[in-house]
């Protein structure tokens, strides 16, 4: 089945500066890739995605990128804010149904 | 839409005791998820239904776990007898159909069974 590894596990980062979240995944016919942020105590909240036929996405602060060939997917998160602090997930679907399967998270600390 | 509900928010329980965990789906989704969230193991998918009809259940820990769906507006999760060890958050999450993959996540039920 399907692996998705996630780093870092913590980040912390200044306002203002940027935060990149990497993740790698074991199946090469993976196509959805989402990412989704938690703050404390609530649901994750789906904030970006990219299918396997785009290579960057791109929402205000916010972007993707896919490397389909290394098996690798990225998300960037540009001028960071406190309320940017949360965990973020990522996760990969390769099932016809819609599955996923997800990273492990990575808790991003902004201070101010 | 008022998006994937879940209840009870919270529920403590007696070890032993049977747990029913309750959920609705965004209406008109097609597909229905039902994840366990711990600090040691992450995100894990238990369940997942298409059309109501339980696709994969590889994911339930074990026979003391089951879910049904007996129809398009209404799933439930039990577990029975409960153990300490099945404290954790549940969540539910719906998505429009298996081509369109963006799940949405209810509000979770944090158990705690002492």
């Amino acid at each position: 089945g399907e692996n998705v590894e996630q780093h870092p596990s913590t980040l912390s980062v200044q306002e203002g500066d940027s935060a990149v979240i990497k993740c790698t995944y074991s199946d090469s016919a993976s196509n959805y890739f989402p990412w989704y942020k938690q703050e404390l105590g609530k649901r994750p909240q789906l904030i970006i995605d990219i299918r396997s036929n785009v290579g960057e996405k791109k929402d205000q602060r916010i972007a993707v990128t896919l490397n389909k060939t290394a098996k690798h997917f990225s998300l960037h998160i540009t001028e960071t804010q406190p309320e940017d602090s949360a965990v973020y997930f990522c996760a990969a679907s390769s099932d016809s149904w819609g599955k996923l399967q997800f990273g492990a998270g990575t808790q991003v600390v902004v201070t101010p | 839409d008022a998006g994937v509900i879940q209840s009870p928010r919270h529920e403590v329980t007696e070890m032993g005791q049977e747990v029913t965990l309750r959920c609705k789906p965004i209406s008109g989704h097609n597909s229905l998820f039902w994840y366990r969230q711990t600090m040691m193991r992450g995100l894990e998918l238990l369940i997942y239904f298409n059309n109501n009809v339980p696709i994969d259940d590889s994911g339930m820990p074990e026979d003391r776990f089951s879910a049904k769906m007996p129809n398009a507006s209404f799933s439930t999760l039990k577990i029975q007898p409960s153990e300490p060890r099945d404290s954790a958050v549940y969540f539910c999450a719906s998505s429009p159909t298996a081509a369109r993959a963006e799940a949405f996540f209810g509000q979770g039920t944090r158990l705690t069974v002492v």
